[in-house]
């Protein structure tokens, strides 16, 4: 059994670089969603897909990130111009929804951003 | 605003004492309710989950949780701790209007031998 995995684990990075971040989901699961977490906090929601549409994305969601599900599979989550605000854990967490309200989701090992 | 409240943020306990940890959540309609786990250097993982029928719902490793609607709670328990649930509790709610979850805050729990 794949759980959902994320790539790369760790990353750090200089105030104003870009970083991506990579997430596959757990195979034939049909949403994907990102979550950050920062210490003492619980995750907070960043966006999702369903399939390769993004259907929301929160207000934390700067321009400054961007989301893509290309072929609805894997995701990517890029950072432009990080800045120190951006450290936190990034989550990804999959599901299959079959109805709009009953469905389960499982997450990844995280990525952990440092931005010095 | 929906949110979700964990009213313990550290909670200390010797192997054998019996946990409960709170949950509120703030949303007028229809949600699942979840606590999921982090394990020391581990990722999150479902603990347990309730989406609808006995509110009194069972997860892995003796943990249960109960779902009370007029309360809007959905408390976590074990009558038993043992030191290696020693981990971070989190405690969330997704409901369909708004297809995410939203979690609470989380409880660290550490157990002594």
């Amino acid at each position: 059994d794949t759980g959902v995995s994320q790539n790369p684990r760790h990353k750090i990075t200089k105030r104003g670089q870009n970083v991506t971040f990579r997430c596959d989901p757990i195979s034939e699961h049909n949403r994907l969603y990102w979550y950050r977490q920062t210490l003492g906090q619980g995750p907070e929601f960043l966006t999702y897909f369903q399939n390769e549409a993004q259907l929301e994305k929160s207000r934390l969601l700067s321009d400054r990130f961007s989301a893509e599900r290309p072929k609805g599979s894997f995701s990517t989550l890029e950072i432009q111009r990080t800045e120190q605000g951006d450290s936190a854990m990034y989550l990804c967490a999959s599901s299959l929804a079959l109805t709009s309200l009953q469905e389960t989701q499982y997450f990844g090992p995280g990525t952990r951003l440092l931005v010095l | 605003a929906q949110s979700v409240s964990q009213h313990n943020h550290h909670v200390i306990l010797s192997e054998a004492a019996s946990l409960e940890l709170g949950c509120n959540y703030s949303y007028g309609g229809t949600v699942n309710l979840f606590w999921y786990v982090q394990y020391p250097g581990q990722h999150l993982q479902l603990l347990l989950k309730y989406f609808s029928g006995d509110p009194l719902v069972k997860g892995i490793k003796g943990f249960e949780a109960e779902f009370i609607k007029s309360k809007f709670s959905f408390n976590l328990r074990k009558p038993s701790v043992q030191w290696s649930d020693t981990a971070e509790y989190f405690c969330a709610m997704f409901s369909g209007g708004y297809n995410k979850l939203i979690f609470g805050a989380g409880t660290r729990l550490a157990v002594h031998p």
